[in-house]
């Protein structure tokens, strides 16, 4: 099992360019997760998922979008980055009744200039 | 106060010493409670949730003071391979799928 996976790893964009990340898990889990982490923040929630095709808002949402049309996958869409988007993002998932274990992916480094 | 506060540390022990972080948590209606591991440019791994009665796992120890509303995490005999951060996270109510509160951590080095 691969767990869960980040594409891509590393990124530099220009302010107002658009990219989406990936994330992909195999491990059958119901919820997902996309956060940010910043020095001096911790790790911020953007959008979670329950469930193939829903959606929520976490706390940082402003200025992205995500979509889990296939249970395995879960993208983060930003639609005109922005420097304040600096940062690392990584996507989590766990499954259902499974205590509150979140299995991380590698992250995501993402430089927009 | 901050939903969960963390000393950041650095915390810097030689090789075999036992060192003890704690962190303290706001909302005393908090349900859950773990402790993740974070190497530098790596993601959060889990390495232990804490139980009401104190659990152990190997070197680390786990407790958590409901009263005092603070979990501790000790290491034991520590190793060059402990050094890390530790993040403290809580889960704020009971069903919450959504939002855990993570610590900004607390950083660990292990001397030789």
């Amino acid at each position: 099992n691969a767990g869960v996976t980040q594409t891509p790893k590393f990124r530099v964009l220009k302010t107002g360019q658009s990219m989406t990340l990936l994330c992909a898990q195999d491990m059958n889990h119901e919820y997902m997760y996309w956060y940010r982490q910043d020095p001096g923040m911790g790790l911020r929630l953007i959008h979670y998922s329950v469930g193939e095709g829903t959606t929520a808002k976490g706390e940082v949402p402003d200025g992205y979008n995500v979509s889990r049309l296939k249970k395995q996958n879960f993208l983060l869409g930003l639609e005109s980055a922005a420097p304040s988007q600096t940062s690392v993002y990584f996507c989590a998932s766990r499954s259902v009744g499974g205590g509150k274990t979140q299995y991380f992916g590698p992250g995501t480094r993402l430089l927009v200039l | 106060r901050k939903e969960v506060e963390q000393d950041p540390g650095p915390f810097n022990v030689p090789e075999g010493a036992t060192v003890a972080f704690n962190c303290t948590y706001s909302n005393s209606a908090s349900q859950s409670f773990f402790w993740y591991r974070q190497d530098c440019r790596k993601e959060p791994k889990l390495l232990m949730s804490v139980y009401s009665s104190g659990n152990e796992d190997g070197r680390f120890t786990a407790q958590l003071n409901r009263a005092s509303q603070y979990i501790s995490l000790l290491i034991r005999d520590s190793k060059l391979s402990d050094s890390a951060t530790y993040l403290c996270v809580v889960n704020p109510r009971a069903g919450n799928n959504r939002k855990l509160i993570w610590g900004l951590g607390t950083s660990l080095a292990v001397n030789p």
